[in-house]
């Protein structure tokens, strides 16, 4: 079981915004871990979307922005298109377990 | 440019071993810590394993403790896991990643394409 949770899905129309949660604990998104963030288009291999809570590998548009606050971090997708379509998935460190987590993910759909 | 490529993958029964290998390049390898992460089919990510740059400590997904063995050839950069007792429940593709930094709670930044490993009678 992941100790990360994410919502299964979320979905939007073109142009709209979405947001992912992750909701942790005081072991790892509340304790001093960054949360990161990767996007997986089904078939293909994850790729970092997001370090360090919010900060954009380059080549990432600026429409992906990442936040963390207490226990919880959050994905959030502006002028959502298309090629978004993808799972995705939060991770950390948990100091409790001594090691690295993965959050549940979330599928994100473009209607 | 960075590259890892796994190999060793492949079908095998419950209860056999198997023994997957990463080779890497384009960075150096003996400077970070390395990872397995497995997804199974249709399922999320899992962590399964690091070991450190220098080889002399390593850290375990909880469940899988006991079975499988992370470790590394500096001489060779090279990445393995040795797998045990394999379940059904370890059917799944294995990728090889590469930490950013020596550190706990980095991120991953580059990952291998991945091998599936497949355990069925």
């Amino acid at each position: 079981q992941s100790v990360l949770t994410q919502p299964p899905s979320v979905s939007g129309a073109p142009g709209q915004r979405v947001t992912i949660s992750c909701t942790g604990s005081s072991s790892n998104v509340g304790a001093r871990y960054d949360v990161h963030w990767y996007q997986q288009v089904p078939g293909t291999v994850p790729k970092l979307l997001i370090y360090g809570n919010s900060n954009r590998p380059s080549g990432v548009p600026d429409r992906f922005t990442g936040s963390k606050s207490g226990t919880s971090a959050s994905l959030a997708i502006t002028g959502l298109q298309s090629e978004d379509e993808a799972d995705y998935y939060c991770q950390s460190y948990d100091s409790s377990l001594r090691a690295y987590v993965f959050g549940t993910g979330t599928r994100v759909t473009v209607l | 440019q960075v590259q890892l490529v796994e190999s060793g993958g492949g079908a095998v029964q419950p209860g056999r071993s198997l023994r997957l290998s990463c080779a890497a390049s384009g960075f150096t390898f003996n400077s970070l810590g390395m990872h397995w992460v497995r997804q199974a089919p249709g399922k999320g990510l899992e962590w399964v394993a690091v070991v450190w740059s220098r080889g002399d400590h390593q850290e375990y997904a909880d469940s899988l403790k006991g079975r499988f063995t992370i470790s590394r050839d500096n001489s060779k950069n090279t990445l393995y896991l040795q797998m045990n007792s394999l379940r059904a429940d370890d059917t799944a593709v294995y990728y090889c990643v590469k930490e950013f930094l020596a550190m706990p709670g980095t991120y991953f930044d580059y990952w291998g394409q991945g091998i599936l490993v497949t355990v069925s009678s």
